[in-house]
């Protein structure tokens, strides 16, 4: 089976980097994402990475891949306000042809002003 | 521009009735997802669809039903059967793996 694990909170203050991780179980998942949720939304993808990937930078946000732990990060550089929300990471999972996504429970970002 | 809507994005079911869900979307994905989103434990997934006229179970299906008639739609169904309903539910669809595009939820609640 899958099994996707995160912290449930974090609190950074503004300026700062925050990092986010999460450790998945399914080894065989071929890309690894990271949404963004803010209140009472839905789900913004921001990245996401191949799994022959060690690392992705796009803008402020750098994601590292670590097969042998399977173990996944979100570094978000300079976070700002508006960076407050719960994000999730997931990865992909296939059943007998069947593709779907297996998400962690969410990690809730609080900027400390 | 493409998208995915859910209406309503509120509502309102009294005990023992069914209620179903919309999701539309006009981004030529092929499949469509449901999730369920309770706070503290993530999303949750009640019924998956990869084609027209098919779709799987998920990991929480009970008390919960499906169709996919159209490529386009993929409403969702609460029966009375599903004991605690209230939650946030999430549509999503995708076309590879690049990524799902979600909708904007919709709060159920039991009064």
């Amino acid at each position: 089976g899958e099994d996707v694990e995160q912290s449930l909170f974090l609190s950074v203050r503004e300026g700062d980097s925050s990092v986010i991780n999460c450790t998945y179980t399914d080894s065989s998942s071929t890309y690894l994402y990271w949404y963004k949720q803010e209140p009472g939304a839905g789900l913004q993808l921001l990245t996401y990475i191949f799994s022959n990937m060690d690392m992705k930078q796009d803008q402020r946000l750098t994601v590292l891949l670590n097969k042998k732990d399977k173990h996944l990060s979100l570094r978000i550089a300079d976070t700002q306000t508006g960076d407050s929300a719960i994000y999730f990471c997931a990865e992909t999972f296939t059943n007998f042809g069947n593709e779907k996504l297996t998400f962690g429970t969410g990690t809730r970002l609080t900027i400390i002003p | 521009d493409g998208g995915i809507t859910q209406s309503p994005k509120y509502l309102f079911r009294k005990e023992g009735q069914n209620v179903t869900l919309s999701c539309e979307q006009n981004l030529n994905h092929d499949a469509m997802y449901w999730y369920r989103q309770d706070p503290g434990q993530g999303l949750r997934l009640i019924y998956y669809s990869q084609i027209v006229n098919d779709f799987q179970k998920g990991d929480i299906a009970e008390g919960y039903s499906v169709s996919r008639e159209k490529k386009e739609s993929f409403p969702l169904t609460v029966t009375s059967a599903q004991k605690n309903p209230t939650a946030f539910y999430l549509c999503a669809s995708s076309k590879s793996a690049s990524g799902y595009t979600f909708g904007s939820g919709t709060r159920l609640t039991v009064v």
